[in-house]
């Protein structure tokens, strides 16, 4: 039972360079979640996708985008990667037809951006 | 707005000692309501659920929590603090009402307790 699988674990990027967080899920969930966890901030909301071929913006989504691949992946795309994206990202996903179960995360990202 | 509170940034028990985490929401209808765990350096865990029914859920670890409607709060507890419960501990609601049904999370709290 692998749930929510997320690569890289950890990454060390330059200031300006690209790269792409990604995250599986085998749970057949229809939604899942980008979040990032910074000191004192709490879990905030990147962006979501509610079901395959959506995704719209959470709260803090300047500086990213996303891609529903399929059901099973969601990934996160930094373009210009900027000292203040340094975060722990976590990907997750939930049922949200079902009787409300919450939400299943991943084992995070750990991104410095220098 | 709809909000989640969680007043303690830190929670300081003995081992052995009862523990309360608070969180208290603010959210139109009735939602659901969890509880998340996350040890150092993990992802966070689930660990219990209030959907409906008896106000008092148990949940993973010896974990449980008590739903009070008309407080707006759902506090974690646990009759006896283990050194290894020391984690940072999120509250989430998830609204039933309206379009956005998205979980509301707290900023956390961080449990330690002490040996």
């Amino acid at each position: 039972n692998a749930g929510v699988t997320q690569n890289p674990k950890f990454q060390v990027l330059k200031t300006g360079q690209s790269m792409t967080l990604q995250c599986a899920q085998d749970m057949n969930h229809n939604s899942m979640y980008w979040y990032r966890q910074d000191p004192g901030m709490g879990l905030r909301l990147i962006y979501y996708s509610a079901s395959e071929g959506t995704t719209d913006k959470g709260e803090v989504p300047n500086g990213y985008n996303v891609s529903r691949l399929n059901k099973r992946e969601f990934s996160l795309r930094l373009e210009s990667a900027a000292p203040s994206q340094t975060s722990v990202y976590f990907c997750a996903s939930s049922q949200e037809t079902g009787v409300g179960f919450g939400a299943f995360f991943g084992q995070g990202t750990r991104l410095t951006v220098v | 707005a709809q909000s989640v509170a969680q007043p303690e940034d830190q929670v300081n028990v003995a081992e052995g000692n009862p523990l309360t985490v608070k969180c208290t929401y603010s959210v139109s209808g009735n939602p659901y309501l969890f509880w998340y765990v996350q040890y150092p350096n993990r992802g966070l865990q689930f660990l219990l659920k209030y959907i409906t029914g008896d106000n008092l859920v148990k949940g993973s670890y010896g974990f449980e929590a008590e739903f009070n409607k008309s407080q707006t709060s759902f506090h974690l507890k646990k009759p006896s603090a283990l050194v290894s419960d020391s984690a940072l501990y999120f509250c989430a609601v998830r609204p039933n009402a309206g379009n956005n049904r998205k979980l509301i999370w707290g900023l956390g709290t961080s449990l330690a307790v002490n040996p």
